[in-house]
């Protein structure tokens, strides 16, 4: 059980272009996901908190009109990256929160991608 | 806001020894401590994970341990195997408006040789 499934696994795109990432709980309904980025030999670096239906809440730094966070079901997530360069190429990771009182996350296998 | 610290970043064994990896946290409020396992190329993998009203949890090999009053919290491998080679990651998280949202440490590359 607790499954989370992200697609792409992995995706290639010219500079300019948005790429959509999307992530789903297979097995549970999951009331927040979370969107995480990280770099080569790097730790996790949380981008936005997403709970279903509502805005997601963007960490500080992170630019909430270059990544928009999509969470219109309780089993669905989305991540677009507009108008990509290649300084956003990373290992983009979502997880996914059953809903209270339980805190555990569970993760998606990740979505490399790259901006060419 | 929080801040996790993680060590050692590399720690080497044999097959069959122990391997200890500790982590320090900052904020008092903070009540849930999970652990990861990331293998190249693919997404975290719950562990183990240890909340605040409970000072040691075991799980086979595995074993966690908190002390509150220090703020830092242990994970404990025994028997390791070189199927335990991968990267470590603690974590910390708190409740309230913060919808559990996880710190993690800088990460430990575990690498157990036969």
């Amino acid at each position: 059980g607790a499954v989370v499934s992200q697609h792409p696994s992995w995706v290639i795109c010219k500079s300019g272009t948005s790429v959509k990432i999307e992530c789903r709980s297979l097995d549970f309904q999951a009331t927040t996901m979370f969107w995480y980025r990280q770099f080569p030999k790097q730790s996790l670096m949380l981008m936005a908190t997403s709970n279903e239906g509502s805005k997601a809440t963007y960490e500080q730094g992170v630019e909430k009109d270059k990544f928009l966070i999509n969470h219109a079901s309780l089993t669905l997530s989305t991540l677009t990256v507009t108008s990509a360069h290649p300084e956003d190429s990373s290992f983009y990771i979502c997880s996914a929160r059953p809903g209270p009182p339980g805190r555990t996350q569970y993760f998606g296998p990740g979505t490399r991608l790259t901006v060419l | 806001g929080e801040n996790v610290e993680q060590h050692p970043s590399t720690l080497s064994v044999q097959e069959g020894d122990s391997a200890v990896i500790k982590c320090t946290y900052s904020d008092s409020a903070s009540n849930y401590f999970p652990w990861y396992k990331q293998e190249l190329g693919k997404g975290p993998q719950l562990i183990i994970d240890i909340r605040s009203n409970v000072g040691e949890k075991k799980d086979q090999r595995i074993a966690v341990t908190l002390n509150k009053t220090a703020k830092h919290f242990s994970l404990h491998i025994t028997e390791t195997q070189p199927e335990d080679s991968a990267v470590y990651f603690c974590a910390a998280s708190k409740g309230g408006t913060s919808y559990g949202k996880l710190t993690f440490g800088q990460g430990t590359i575990l690498t157990v040789h036969p």
